[in-house]
């Protein structure tokens, strides 16, 4: 599977957008991106996956490069239960989801 | 649905003792996995399940043992625990094996002396 590079950490206002970068630039064709967060010690949380297309949910966007080696998830109204940890995956159909998480990013969200 | 739960939330072991981590989920998903995650670290794969009776290895197996006899379950065994195996570890299914949500459980602590 494809590594993927984030940003150690950011910061957001409440309420204001948060965007957050991942670069897969080794991205092979059949490989889909995953978006997963970790709130203080929980088990991770799904969030939102694409393969080519940009694509929506009630969480979270994600917006992905047409050549396909970067992506950002945006959140379009941060809140402080969105400081967590977030992880950027890259992940075949068959590697029996088999989520390879790397540091991911910390994102921490301001009053 | 109680989704994916694990056992026990808490466990302080000594070297050399052996334990089960114990993962269910009622949601009829055929794959589980096994993950640790040590302090400011991502989770690493230790064993994963495509199905009851099929189980196989992930990114670090060494000292941990699986079995999956049926789809609700998936223990994890510690053979004879070290300090190393000091850890977070966290259980996972989904339902299929391609484009699927995969659903954690809250994991384990587990203390190695």
């Amino acid at each position: 599977d494809a590594k993927t590079t984030q940003p150690t950490s950011m910061d957001c206002a409440e309420g204001r957008a948060a965007n957050l970068p991942c670069n897969h630039s080794t991205i092979s064709g059949n490989e889909y991106v995953y978006w997963y967060r970790q709130i203080h010690s929980q088990g991770p949380q799904y969030i939102i996956h694409g393969l080519k297309n940009n694509e929506t949910n009630e969480m979270a966007s994600l917006i992905i490069t047409e050549d396909r080696k970067s992506s950002t998830l945006i959140l379009p109204h941060a809140t402080l239960r969105d400081t967590a940890v977030y992880y950027c995956i890259v992940m075949d159909g068959t590697s029996y989801g088999k989520l390879t998480f790397g540091q991911g990013t910390i994102l921490t969200v301001h009053p | 649905n109680a989704g994916v739960t694990q056992t026990p939330k808490f466990q302080v072991l000594k070297t050399g003792q052996s334990m089960t981590l114990q993962c269910a989920q009622d949601m009829n998903h055929e794959y589980m996995s096994w993950y640790r995650q040590d302090p400011g670290m991502g989770l690493r794969l230790i064993h994963y399940s495509v199905g009851a009776g099929i189980t196989d290895q992930g990114e670090v197996p060494n000292g941990y043992n699986v079995s999956r006899s049926t789809t609700e379950d998936f223990p994890l065994r510690l053979l004879s625990a070290a300090p190393s195996q000091t850890s977070v570890y966290f259980c996972a299914s989904r339902r299929g094996t391609f484009s699927e949500t995969q659903y954690f459980g809250p994991g384990t602590r587990l203390l190695v002396l």
